[in-house]
């Protein structure tokens, strides 16, 4: 089965803790591609991150972080001393090699609170 | 850069109708994809048009269509409407296609079917 899981619906925080979300997922394909895409409250979608499934390294942008560990099918984002503006949904997805359709996690209800 | 656009923002039918959806692509990216949205099923991919061809497409049922022009615009119609079809509908665009490719969100098209 290709599967992106995000078990946390809804993280709530206040503004400056640090906040890690969730992405496991599950695929045959030894070739594929993730994706973060944030999506605030006016709707349209955000790049985030990219990361094949050759490239393990982890990656440091700012404030954002990403962990990708093949050995646990994981895929996890990390926001350092979070803000408000951060607020929004996060989804983790998934491009398989094989059908090349991309594969939506639930997303993840970020909310910060001041 | 003008960004994806889509139009219209909002949609009212009733239920039977059909309906279609446009969306302008950013100048010189070829592929076009479509997702839907809702709270229960999350985002759902549709279909995606690279270079007017229909390169992939989602599990949904033949009431949903799709084509894409020479200038690479898209339009997605839903034939006889049903009320499980009211959701959000987000078109993206990247140059290349869906696969490895950081995607570009419209703002979508909010359809009530009633």
């Amino acid at each position: 089965a290709q599967k992106v899981t995000q078990a946390q619906t809804e993280i709530s925080v206040v503004e400056k803790e640090d906040v890690t979300l969730d992405c496991v997922y599950e695929t045959r394909d030894t070739t594929y591609y993730l994706f973060w895409y944030k999506q605030p409250p006016s709707g349209e979608l955000v790049f985030l991150i990219r990361r094949n499934s050759f490239d393990e390294q982890n990656e440091i942008s700012g404030r954002y972080s990403w962990n990708f560990q093949k050995s646990t099918s994981s895929f996890n984002f990390t926001i350092t001393a979070s803000q408000v503006v951060d607020s929004a949904v996060y989804f983790c997805a998934l491009t398989p090699g094989s059908n090349y359709q991309l594969i939506w996690g639930a997303g993840t209800k970020l909310i910060i609170k001041p | 850069k003008a960004g994806v656009t889509q139009t219209p923002r909002y949609l009212i039918k009733t239920r039977g109708q059909q309906v279609t959806l446009s969306c302008s692509p950013i100048s010189g990216h070829r592929s076009v994809s479509w997702y839907q949205q809702t709270p229960g099923q999350g985002l759902q991919f549709l279909f995606e048009y690279f270079s007017e061809t229909q390169r992939n497409k989602g599990n949904f049922p033949g009431r949903f269509s799709g084509r894409q022009f020479s200038n690479s615009r898209s339009e997605m119609n839903v034939s006889t409407l049903e009320l499980g079809d009211s959701a959000l509908y987000l078109c993206a665009s990247s140059p290349w296609g869906s696969y490895n490719s950081p995607l570009h969100f419209g703002n979508g098209t909010r359809l009530t079917v009633t």
